[in-house]
């Protein structure tokens, strides 16, 4: 079965900083997903990625699948308090295999 | 408004009993699907469904119960049998076609009295 490993397991950065966060599969991957998550919340779906060397953007985060499809990570320009919250990735068709979530707080 | 609603936010359970969590969702979507998500961990797959009448265990169905007899309802019942079921609960569901992104209702949070 496939695993998910994310890196950091969390995070503390000054308001203003760039991140970045990595999600690493031991497989191959068909169909990356990003989602945020506000603690004791639901999941925000952020972005999909599908193909190698595929990135997308939306307002300041930045998603990339490698080459290979088998890491992606996420990239957060001149973080915001409102940035601050739990990062999961997750994969698969249909049944989505998730990583263990990065802990991001943002100090103003 | 379209979305998915998960009912109660908070449940507590005493000892043999068994609880129902409710998901419904109005978005038409085929697939719905039950994680479980406890600290620190990612979310686990309990049960999930794409097609009403018929279902599928995850990864951790043990000590959990499903039904699908409507398309937009997929509710969760934790039985007795599961000895640790303090937990959050989510419910997703999405598509079958194509993209199939998976959204998310804001969760149950289970504990044991």
């Amino acid at each position: 079965s496939q695993e998910l490993e994310q890196s950091p397991q969390s995070l503390i950065v000054q308001e203003g900083k760039n991140l970045t966060i990595n999600c690493t599969s031991s497989k191959t991957l068909y169909g990356l997903y990003w989602y945020k998550q506000k603690y004791g919340e639901g999941l925000i779906f952020l972005m999909m990625l599908q193909k190698g060397g595929e990135e997308k953007s939306h307002e300041k985060i930045t998603a990339k699948l490698d080459e290979k499809k088998q890491q992606s990570s996420l990239h957060i320009t001149a973080s915001q308090p409102s940035h601050a919250g739990i990062y999961l990735c997750g994969a698969g068709y249909g049944k989505l295999t998730f990583g263990q979530g990065t802990i991001l707080t943002v100090h103003p | 408004d379209g979305g998915i609603t998960q009912s109660p936010k908070y449940l507590f359970r005493k000892e043999g009993q068994n609880v129902t969590l409710s998901c419904e969702q109005n978005l038409n979507h085929d697939a719905m699907y039950w994680y479980r998500q406890d600290p620190g961990q990612g979310l686990r797959l309990i049960y999930y469904s794409q097609i009403v009448n018929d279902f599928q265990k995850g990864d951790i169905a043990e000590g959990y119960s499903v039904s699908r007899e409507k398309k937009e309802s997929f509710p969760l019942t934790v039985t007795s049998a599961q000895k640790n079921p303090t937990a959050f609960y989510l419910c997703a569901s999405s598509w079958l076609a194509g993209v199939n992104i998976q959204y998310f209702g804001a969760g149950t949070r289970l504990s044991v009295l």
